[in-house]
């Protein structure tokens, strides 16, 4: 049951460009969609989430879209940083059903300088 | 900032053994949560526990394991029985309850089985 998924396990980009991680779900009944950012040894740290009735909310470098005829949202990093480099879950949760986070499986992501 | 706290950090145990794992979660908030991640795989929910009772729980969380709020502020969860398969990362989160659903969580514990 795999409702919520990252395709790539691992994206690499410069320093200096956009970084942009995609997530793709299943459940139209979620009612937020949440990104994580989590370093070795560390518990995941919220980042950024976006409500199912919004289509973009953007924090500093960050940007979460969400499409949701495609059942599709991503996370945008501009400009990337070294320090950006870390594995990044995208989560869901619905507000209806007990207010658990469903992960996906992550994508580790390497800014090199 | 507000942290969420676990100890310890690293358990080792003996497989039957029975452990407990603590965490401390932020003061004012009122919804707490065990999570897992078995080496490799996805963070797993376990157990949410809201006005002193478990208001969810996924298939994982079987009778083996228990969930405490002893004092107001700490929050236990308890094997009873390890197995291998219980060796994993276990994260304890929380969240007040109020505005959008951004959980805390805290550092982990890494449960090694042998």
């Amino acid at each position: 049951d795999q409702q919520v998924k990252q395709n790539s396990p691992s994206l690499s980009v410069q320093e200096g460009r956009i970084s942009i991680l995609n997530c793709d779900y299943t459940n139209s009944m979620f009612d937020y969609f949440l990104w994580y950012k989590k370093y070795p040894a560390e518990g995941p740290t919220f980042l950024i989430s976006i409500s199912s009735i919004k289509d973009k909310n953007e924090d500093g470098r960050f940007t979460v879209f969400l499409n949701k005829s495609a059942k599709h949202l991503s996370l945008h990093i501009v400009p990337s940083q070294p320090g950006d480099s870390a594995v990044y879950f995208c989560a869901a949760i619905s507000l209806n059903a007990g207010n658990m986070l469903t992960f996906g499986g992550g994508t580790r992501l390497m800014v090199k300088p | 900032e507000p942290e969420v706290t676990q100890t310890p950090s690293h358990q080792v145990t003996q497989m039957g053994q029975e452990v407990i794992l603590r965490c401390v979660p932020i003061s004012n908030h009122l919804y707490f949560y065990w999570y897992r991640q078995i080496l490799g795989q996805k963070v797993e929910f376990l157990v949410s526990f809201y006005n002193n009772e478990i208001s969810e729980k996924s298939e994982i969380f079987d009778d083996q394991f228990s969930v405490e709020r002893p004092d107001g502020s700490n929050f236990t969860l308890k094997i009873r029985s390890t197995k291998l398969e219980d060796s994993a990362m276990y994260f304890c989160a929380s969240r007040s309850g109020t505005g959008a659903p951004g959980y805390t969580f805290g550092s982990g514990t890494r449960l090694t089985v042998v």
